[in-house]
């Protein structure tokens, strides 16, 4: 069962145009979610966070909405520049009964940035 | 500042074989957790080792088990390799606290034939 779900495998925009890339999850004890991008051959890249308590949160050309009511987020890419074209893993982050954290991964989403 | 490393890069094991994986956090980082990428199942978390002591476990099974040093650094082993267990292996380091951002290396991958 998957808590934590992208069911876009991939994406593929032209550049300078928005990139949205959805999430959705189950488990409402989530109250951490995190975006991270990878490149081929190399381990995921942290690139944006949000708490629970927010609803958005922008840093540059990245932007992540939260809407906990739906169970919901996305990543807002603008403008989409080729160097973005990556495989895009959306990750939440619920305290587990040990006390600690782990991340839920999803499965990804190919995003392909057409120049 | 060194990222996480994770040795070897490539390895290639027979079904039965048993494997050990390493990896050296970020300086200052006690958290190490594992996970495994296999294409389609995005991200799959195997376990987390803070003071090395594991904190938290994945649905693996037995099969796959780690452990800490008082360095911080970890390894992960395999016992036992089954072809289904060929995958992308990633660790990633964190300071172990609430700020839950990690930071991974570049991933041990793993063919069993």
């Amino acid at each position: 069962d998957q808590q934590v779900k992208q069911n876009s495998p991939s994406l593929s925009v032209q550049e300078g145009r928005i990139s949205i890339l959805n999430c959705d999850y189950t488990n409402s004890m989530f109250d951490y979610f995190l975006w991270y991008k990878k490149y081929p051959a190399e381990g995921p890249t942290f690139l944006i966070s949000i708490s629970s308590i927010k609803d958005k949160n922008e840093d540059g050309r990245f932007t992540v909405f939260l809407n906990k009511s739906a169970k919901h987020l996305s990543l807002h890419i603008v403008p989409s520049q080729p160097g973005d074209s990556a495989v895009y893993f959306c990750a939440a982050s619920a305290l587990s009964g040990t006390g600690r954290r782990a991340l839920t991964f999803g499965s990804g989403t190919r995003l392909q940035v057409q120049p | 500042k060194a990222g996480v490393t994770q040795t070897p890069r490539y390895l290639i094991k027979t079904r039965g074989q048993q494997v050990t994986l390493s990896c050296s956090p970020i300086s200052g980082h006690r958290s190490v957790s594992w996970y495994q990428q296999t294409p389609g199942q995005g991200l799959q978390f195997l376990f987390e080792y803070f003071s090395e002591t594991q904190r938290n476990k994945g649905n693996f099974p037995g099969r796959f088990s780690g452990r800490q040093f008082s360095n911080s650094r970890s390894e992960m082993n395999v016992s036992t390799l089954e072809l289904g267990d060929s995958a992308l292996y990633l660790c990633a380091s964190s300071r172990g606290q609430k700020n839950t951002e990690a930071f991974f290396g570049q991933g041990t991958r793993l063919t069993v034939v």
